[in-house]
Order: C-alpha cells, then structure tokens, then sequence
C-alpha cells in the first residue's frame, strides 16, 4: 500500500518556467510533509517543509501549496533554472512516529 | 561537519555472500534510519531506530539486520545477498525537531 502518490514521475519545463510536482496523501494522521531534492550520486537533502496548519510556505523561489481536505500537497518551482534538474521527492511523517514515508519520485529537467 | 557518513561507497557482492554497510552520524541524533532506493520506486525503508539499543523493522526488512549498539553507529548486515538486494542503500539520521540528514549513499550490486 503506497501511502504517498507523487506525479509526474518525470518532467521537462523550460528555463524561467514553473515545475509543479503534486502528491497525495492517505494517512490522515500525517502532520509534516516535506519535499527533498536530490542530485545524481548524492543522498536527499530537505528543501523545504510544511505543516497542515498553514495551507502555503514559501522559501525563495520553492513554494510547497497544501490542501488539508483534499490531502494533497505540491511543490511550485518558479523561475525555473538549468541547476534546479534534480529527483524530487515529497515525504510524510507524523508526530510521535518519526518515520518518513517517500513518494516515488520526479525527475526534473530544465531546457534551456 | 561530517553529518551522516557511509562507507563503503561502491560494493558488488556475489550471491550469498554477506556484508555491513556502515553509518555514523556525528549529530547526536537519536533517530536512525536505512532507506533502499530503486528506480521509480521512491525510498522504501527498511529499517530504523529510535535510540540506543532500539531497532524496529521497516516496509521491507527481510533479508536485512541491523544493531545499535551507539548512538553514533547504526550498521545494515546483509547475510546472504542476492540480486533483489541491488540497490542504492542510504542511511539518515534525525533529531526530535530537526529534519533527516541523509549520508551519500552505498551502491551496491549482487551478481
């Protein structure tokens, strides 16, 4: 049983445009969904964070939306640039249970 | 700051042989973690800890075994590997507030 559906499993979009990764959710006792990228031949490193108290965060062009009814959480790349081509993955968790539970990934590539 | 650091890096195995992929982390982190990761399959947790002396399995822990002894160290044993265990191995750690740190990741293959 898959518990974090992500799509697309890959994506091209042009330099300077947006990259949406969307994701969905069953558990309804997740309370923390992050979103980590990945380089080729490196581990996952957290890019950015949200908890279902606040339906949008925004760090710098990365901006994860967040619909607590729908459970569904994306990931909004704007400005896209050639250095943002990476494996993205969103992630759940919930308080008390610290285990993260992984999409299954996005391969994203930015064309100039 | 070496964060979470596994070695070896590369490893081919022949069926049925065994091995330990090593992990520290160097954060004072009580939670450990063992990831798999596969194409297009996301990372599967196989297994993990909450503190000294405390494992507890994953979504996929057969084949696999794992001790922690420190809170630093939290080596993954393979006992008799086959080829379904080719895979990129990634081990993380994480405090109670912080996010997970993850290490470079063991490629391994079993021929």
């Amino acid at each position: 049983q898959q518990q974090v559906k992500q799509s697309p499993q890959s994506l091209i979009v042009q330099k300077g445009g947006i990259s949406i990764i969307n994701c969905a959710y069953e558990n309804t006792a997740f309370d923390y969904f992050p979103w980590y990228q990945q380089f080729p031949g490196k581990g996952p490193a957290l890019l950015i964070a949200i908890r279902p108290d606040v339906s949008e965060k925004k760090e710098g062009r990365f901006t994860i939306s967040f619909n607590k009814s729908a459970k569904q959480f994306s990931l909004h790349i704007m400005d896209s640039q050639p250095g943002d081509s990476a494996t993205y993955f969103c992630a759940a968790s919930r308080r008390g249970n610290e285990k993260l539970t992984f999409g299954t990934g996005t391969r994203l590539t930015i064309i100039p | 700051n070496a964060g979470v650091t596994q070695t070896p890096k590369f490893r081919i195995l022949k069926i049925g042989q065994s091995m330990t992929l090593q992990c520290t982390q160097d954060m004072n982190h009580n939670y450990m973690y063992w990831y798999r990761q596969d194409p297009g399959m996301g990372l599967k947790l196989i297994y993990y800890s909450v503190g000294a002396g405390i494992t507890d399995k994953g979504e996929v822990p057969n084949g696999y075994n794992v001790s922690r002894s420190t809170t630093e160290d939290f080596p993954l044993r393979l006992e008799l590997a086959a080829p379904s265990q080719t895979s990129v191995y990634f081990c993380a750690s994480k405090g109670a507030s912080t996010e997970a740190f993850f290490g470079q990741g063991t490629r391994l293959t079993v021929v």
